[in-house]
């Protein structure tokens, strides 16, 4: 059973480029959030999918903006790339549940975005 | 914004003892997840525990919670070299969706050999 997969691992990229980054959840969860890691924090919420539409949103800027595939897959892109932008980019993927059951999110290894 | 804040920010122990963290949050939640992460690499999660449990308990791992104080402590025992990596502590918060986690900034556990 495969877990969490995101792709790239690793990504340069230069200021006022744009960038894709992707995910693909753990078998049999529908939801996909996103988090940005800077260094030396914690994890910071961006948004979150469900039903190809973004749920709930964390406090960053329209340059972030995602996408989630019928087969549950996302993608978070990230435009005009700042210096600050560089972190690592966590994707977490969970079941639906309950309202207020509340449940596990599983994280993939990360991409690890450099922005010069 | 960080909704926890782990205490201590960094600690060092020799191995075959206990390590114990601890986390205080702000807003009322529904559950207190704690999260792992060696050297910069992907979350793993240790344990949930929801808002109206006090205690939970998984192999070495023991986690309390505190409602009335906005607290957990994270207890490992008998600790190894393998358990060398950040802990973070995770929150929901009540009237919030349940999969928006809110993270502290981690404490820096360090088990020498």
């Amino acid at each position: 059973d495969a877990g969490v997969t995101q792709s790239p691992t690793h990504l340069i990229k230069t200021r006022g480029q744009q960038v894709t980054l992707r995910c693909s959840p753990k078998s049999g969860h529908d939801t996909v959030s996103w988090y940005q890691q800077a260094l030396g924090q914690g994890p910071q919420f961006i948004f979150q999918y469900y039903e190809e539409e973004e749920r709930q949103r964390g406090n960053f800027p329209d340059r972030f903006s995602g996408h989630q595939f019928p087969n549950y897959s996302s993608e978070l892109n990230v435009n005009a790339l700042l210096l600050g932008d560089s972190a690592l980019y966590l994707c977490a993927s969970s079941p639906i549940r309950l309202a207020g059951m509340g449940d596990t999110q599983y994280f993939g290894p990360g991409t690890r975005l450099t922005v010069l | 914004s960080q909704q926890g804040e782990e205490d201590p920010q960094a600690l060092s122990i020799q191995e075959g003892e206990n390590a114990t963290m601890n986390c205080s949050y702000k807003t009322s939640i529904n559950n207190l997840q704690w999260y792992r992460q060696n050297s910069g690499r992907g979350l793993v999660h240790l344990i949930l525990i929801r808002s109206n449990e006090r205690e939970k308990h998984s192999g070495r791992l023991r986690v309390t919670l505190d409602t009335s104080k906005k607290s957990s402590s994270l207890l490992i025992t008998a600790s190894r070299a393998a358990d060398t990596a950040s802990y973070f502590c995770a929150t929901d918060a009540i009237g919030g969706s349940n999969y928006k986690l809110t993270f502290g900034k981690g404490t820096l556990l360090t088990v020498n050999p």
